[in-house]
């Protein structure tokens, strides 16, 4: 089984629309991060956790939020979503105090 | 700050040919430095990783990496490439600091031709 698992991986959504991906992984990490794929520029992050009680905004969390449930689930939520925010999305884990990072499977999203 | 520019979008490589993937990082003392690879439809897997101590790390399924501290680099290779390589690369960059995020670059698509 996946260490790191998203879900859905993928989704069709009109704009507007209220949009939740979810993670959740078996790797006993503390840390969890959500980043955005687009062609050309690479993964940006979008927030991340270093532990349940902590959210930090990353370099593009404008129109996005995130839920940290519990160590092991990172929820990221599109309140009202909109076309620019078609992309690929990955979770990704670090345990404590620890850079490397490891990822999930990611989701494909089109808003339409 | 720290950044990561890897110079190259696309690169063409014959199957058997050397490769060699450019990385170069922008930050104030010696980062972690790690390589990653995105095959079709897949999410990022960890080829290799620099920490400390020898600046030649050898990674998953044949790569290498070679720290330069003179030129802030980390140029990833192999010695011969084989069709299943065909993917994206990424280079990541994070602090020596325990509250640290990684930085990315943009990617370089390997493309492997018969």
């Amino acid at each position: 089984d996946a260490d790191v698992t998203q879900t859905p991986r993928n989704r069709i959504t009109k704009t507007g629309k209220r949009i939740m991906l979810e993670c959740s992984q078996t790797k006993g990490h503390d840390r969890m991060y959500w980043y955005r794929q687009d062609p050309g520029l690479g993964l940006r992050l979008i927030y991340y956790s270093f532990d349940v009680k902590d959210i930090n905004k990353g370099e593009i969390s404008d129109g996005y939020s995130v839920s940290r449930q519990a160590q092991a689930k990172f929820s990221l939520s599109l309140e009202s979503a909109i076309p620019n925010q078609t992309a690929l999305y990955f979770c990704a884990t670090s345990g404590s105090f620890r850079v490397e990072q490891f990822f999930g499977p990611g989701t494909r999203l089109t808003v339409l | 700050a720290q950044s990561v520019t890897q110079p190259d979008i696309h690169i063409t490589v014959s199957e058997g040919a050397s490769l060699e993937l450019r990385c170069n990082y922008s930050y104030g003392a010696t980062p972690y430095l790690f390589w990653y690879v995105q095959s079709p439809g897949q999410g990022l897997q960890l080829l290799l990783k620099y920490f400390s101590g020898d600046t030649l790390v050898q990674g998953i399924k044949g790569f290498e990496a070679e720290f330069k501290r003179s030129q802030s680099s980390f140029n990833l290779r192999k010695p011969s490439v084989h069709w299943s390589d065909a993917a994206e690369y990424f280079c990541a960059v994070g602090a020596r600091s325990g509250y640290s995020t990684l930085t990315f670059g943009k990617g370089t698509m390997l493309l492997v031709s018969p």
